[in-house]
């Protein structure tokens, strides 16, 4: 069975600032994790994905996010935050499987503020 | 090209009304899915399809849920003498190669 936990269902960063967004897995079989993005009112897009490749992995509007498999993480960051970074994001997990898509949890989510 | 299409966007039924919502996934996608997204309470895992067939249904929250999927693509989620707790924006996606498209969503409200 696969479970996403994101710390921090509010995180307030200042313009200019670091974004790191905390989201720890757990799967019983080897993951593909994935970052999601919700902007107010809109529908969720991929932001980035790891599929067992490169543990670094680099997404859509400069974020990025590194798999480490001995801590069970997937944060998400992005080394200067815009304002219109202000966003929801949701972590999801799925497990691997070959020729074919399987199940994705996602976990609660976590409200991007940005500070002018 | 079009993307995961969802009708109606809006729902606002009585309580013990039973409704339909329509997925209508990106062409060529074998997996769909079917999600509950609340306030507060992130994307609720409801049911996903390989197919036609349903590998994992553990995700809805009663009997009163169910869904179908026909020739490998339309899928209807039906919620059967609504209650005021399934009031929520219902989400469908299909995915290939990993990588879920989302629709827009129905928001269902229940009176």
């Amino acid at each position: 069975a696969q479970s996403v936990t994101q710390l921090g269902s509010h995180v307030s960063v200042s313009e200019g600032a670091l974004v790191l967004l905390r989201c720890n897995y757990s799967s019983s079989v080897p993951p593909y994790l994935f970052w999601y993005v919700q902007y107010p009112n809109q529908g969720l897009q991929l932001l980035l994905k790891y599929t067992s490749a490169a543990t670094l992995v680099k997404g859509i509007n400069g974020f990025e996010a590194e798999f480490k498999k001995s801590e069970t993480s997937f944060h998400l960051t992005k080394p200067s935050a815009h304002m219109s970074d202000a966003a929801e994001y949701f972590c999801a997990v799925s497990a691997s499987r070959m020729n074919r898509d399987d199940k994705i949890i996602f976990g609660k989510g976590t409200r991007l503020h940005i500070l002018p | 090209g079009a993307g995961v299409s969802q009708s109606p966007s809006n729902k606002v039924t009585e309580k013990g009304k039973d409704v339909e919502l329509r997925c209508d996934p990106i062409s060529g996608h074998t997996a769909l899915y079917w999600y509950r997204q609340s306030l507060g309470q992130g994307l609720e895992f409801l049911i996903y399809f390989q197919g036609n067939s349903a590998p994992d249904k553990s995700g809805l929250p009663s009997d009163r849920f169910s869904a179908e999927r026909t020739g490998g693509s339309v899928s209807t989620l039906t919620i059967q003498r609504t209650q005021q707790e399934d009031s929520a924006v219902y989400l469908c996606a299909s995915s290939k190669h990993n990588e879920q498209f989302f629709g827009p969503g129905t928001r269902l409200t229940v009176l």
